[in-house]
């Protein structure tokens, strides 16, 4: 595809169930980024893979947050024992290595009832 | 490490009307700087960025930033707004690759054209 795509575009769970988020970047974009965004919100940085070096996870807010990416492909955002705080869009983003231009897909809006 | 501070969290303004939405950062390291638009319900639009050379960066639909390195600003601005530029704004700093590269954005600011 043409842009960065994000599955599912809506997701409702119960709480205490476990969600995965996927995020398939541009091709050849090294880095990829999640964030999360709140309700009237910003753009809470989470989590920044860049080509094989360790990922920065610097941003997770909680040990129940973890992501995976496999090389420069998809990446997937798990969250465990899901809380009604945890409802937000998670925004995914890719670019190329070296020029910094971030290029966002359409969202996950999770709401955990 | 950076972050970013945008000053103003909602800027109601009249059509036709110039308008500035305000952008602090700070970093110890040099860095890039963007200006991303959200439209209602869509996801981000990068609108301009600030990687090197002429400290003007114009962007898209009419929009333009200056970046200011001794303020350690790099404030967004339009001379004449539509109703269609309402919308939320985000300002956001990154560092070289070989220092992490890191996209970090502002809380966002809300603006909101009116007839």
């Amino acid at each position: 595809g043409a842009g960065v795509s994000q599955s599912p575009s809506n997701k409702v769970t119960e709480k205490g169930k476990d969600v995965e988020l996927r995020c398939d970047p541009i091709s050849g974009h090294t880095a990829l980024y999640w964030y999360r965004q709140r309700l009237g919100q910003g753009l809470e940085f989470l989590i920044y893979f860049q080509g094989n070096s360790a990922p920065d996870k610097s941003g997770l807010p909680s040990d129940r947050f973890s992501a995976e990416r496999t090389g420069e492909s998809v990446s997937t955002l798990t969250i465990q024992r899901t809380q009604q705080e945890d409802s937000a869009v998670y925004l995914c983003a890719s670019s190329l290595y070296g020029i910094p231009e971030a290029f966002f897909g359409q969202g996950t809006r999770l709401t955990v009832v | 490490a950076q972050s970013v501070t945008q000053l103003d969290s909602q800027v109601p303004v009249f059509e036709e009307a110039p308008v500035e939405l305000r952008c602090n950062y700070s970093s110890s390291v040099s860095v890039y700087l963007f200006w991303y638009v959200q439209y209602p319900n869509q996801g981000l639009q990068l609108l301009l960025k600030y990687l090197s050379g002429s400290t003007l960066v114009k962007g898209i639909n009419g929009f333009e930033a200056e970046f200011n390195k001794s303020q350690t600003s790099f404030h967004l601005r339009k001379p004449s707004v539509h109703i269609s530029d309402t919308a939320e704004y985000f300002c956001a700093v990154s560092g070289p690759y070989n220092q992490g590269g890191k996209l970090i954005f502002g809380q966002g600011t809300e603006l909101s054209v009116k007839p």
